[in-house]
């Protein structure tokens, strides 16, 4: 069965600073792995995928992923971050090869101080 | 926006009873997907649609069933209530329900079983 792991609850960075946020997956067959973006009171918005080709994924509002399959990680990471930037962050994997179930990780909350 | 809709927004009810919550989709996309967000078990991936067949279950309890209609609507029907499923429950379409697909969250409806 696959399995999402997000190490970090809460993350805080200074505005105008790179970050962070990790996520590391667990899955038999070749990984889907996504980020989704949780503002408050809002439902999920999606900010990027990886399938297949170039580790490094781009997305939406600056945010790009790595993708490493030796550490079996995919890491959401943007170069300046922005205080509108703050939310909930979920990294979820979907496993290619076995089923069709998502599984999402437990968040991680992004502070971005001023 | 996310273009899918979901009715209602909030919905407080006793404990034994029964309640239907309904999605729409994006326009022109096949596959719903439902989940259950509360604060201790984080977003748990409930059953997938696709085309008005079930795709995908999930951790989906006995209680709980869910349809897709021929015109793509969908709803989850929590029976037997108890005070446990009080959560945030989102729906959330994709065009294929592929595995490669990234979805498009709903809102939510609010669910408080007192």
């Amino acid at each position: 069965a696959q399995s999402v792991a997000q190490p970090e609850d809460q993350v805080n960075v200074a505005e105008g600073n790179p970050l962070t946020v990790k996520c590391t997956y667990s899955v038999s067959g070749n990984p889907y792995l996504f980020w989704y973006v949780q503002y408050p009171n809002r439902g999920l918005q999606f900010l990027l995928k990886y399938i297949t080709g170039d580790n490094l994924v781009k997305g939406s509002y600056g945010f790009e992923a790595e993708f490493n399959k030796s550490q079996t990680s995919f890491h959401l990471k943007k170069p300046s971050a922005l205080v509108s930037d703050s939310a909930l962050y979920f990294c979820a994997v979907r496993d290619g090869n076995y089923g069709q179930n998502f599984v999402f990780g437990p968040g991680t909350r992004l502070s971005v101080l001023p | 926006d996310s273009g899918v809709t979901q009715t209602p927004k909030h919905l407080i009810t006793a404990t034994g009873q029964r309640v239907t919550l309904r999605c729409s989709p994006r326009s022109g996309d096949l596959s719903v997907y439902w989940y259950q967000q509360s604060l201790d078990q984080g977003l748990q991936f409930l059953i997938q649609y696709y085309n008005g067949e079930e795709r995908a279950k999930g951790n989906i309890l006995e209680r709980f069933s869910a349809q897709q209609f021929p015109d793509l609507h969908s709803e989850l029907n929590l029976s037997s209530l108890e005070l446990g499923d009080s959560a945030l429950y989102f729906c959330a379409s994709s065009p294929q329900g592929t595995g490669i697909d990234e979805q498009y969250f709903g809102p939510g409806t609010r669910l408080t079983v007192t």
